[in-house]
């Protein structure tokens, strides 16, 4: 099975960079997503990490370490639209499917 | 970029009725879609993997007889979820596995289902 630990809230200022921490103890692991979900809307994809390293997309990062079971998102020049809930989800190795954390609901501050 | 739909993204029924939810990929061949339910301020939980022409595959937990699922085409899957109660009441969000980019997940916009 999967377990997925992210923490439950963060808070950064606008302009700002904040880093979402996301852990997982997984029997298969075949990627790590991060989505940012609007309150009342669908996720949407933010970055795929499959291998070790950091991923860089504009404002968006993410990093995977597999040995550590461990990723992050780091969200630079935050924006007010950044607020929102950040799910951390892991594909397994058997049917493809993804276990999501529970989310970081993440608020900026002007 | 790929888009999924879902219909409709509301719906109100009364306690005993059934409710059938589409997810439908719209430029692109999915074998496979999943079926998420989300309770308010959690995040999503798989219920189903629904795979073209075949039977999907039920998370633990979740009542086959209750949440049937249809994946009768490479572009449609349906949730009916059989005479609905309250506890019912919950967002349902597909998402579709392109056949290309197996790695990506497309997600539907949602049913926002309320059962009175």
């Amino acid at each position: 099975g999967q377990n997925i630990d992210q923490p439950t809230e963060m808070t950064a200022t606008e302009g700002a960079i904040v880093q979402i921490n996301c852990t997982y103890q997984t029997s298969g692991f075949n990627g790590l997503f991060w989505y940012q979900q609007h309150a009342g809307e669908a996720p949407t994809f933010l970055s795929y990490n499959v291998l070790d390293g950091l991923e860089e997309k504009g404002r968006f990062s993410s990093f995977l370490s597999r040995s550590k079971g461990y990723s992050y998102l780091l969200l630079k020049e935050l924006q007010m639209k950044d607020s929102a809930s950040y799910l951390c989800a892991v594909r397994d190795t058997n049917a493809g499917k993804s276990t999501f954390g529970d989310g970081t609901t993440l608020t900026v501050k002007p | 970029g790929a888009v999924v739909s879902q219909h409709p993204s509301r719906v109100i029924c009364k306690s005993g009725t059934s409710v059938k939810i589409e997810c439908r990929s719209l430029d692109f061949q999915a074998t496979t879609m999943f079926w998420y339910r989300q309770f308010p301020k959690k995040s999503l939980m798989l219920m189903a993997t629904s795979n073209e022409g075949s039977k999907a595959t039920y998370e633990q937990g979740v009542e086959k007889d209750k949440f049937l699922i249809n994946h009768a085409s490479l572009t449609l899957s349906t949730l009916t979820v059989t005479s609905a109660h309250p506890e019912d009441s919950s967002f349902y969000i597909c998402s579709a596995r392109s056949t290309v980019q197996k790695w990506e997940q497309f997600f539907g916009p949602g049913t926002r289902l309320t059962v009175l």
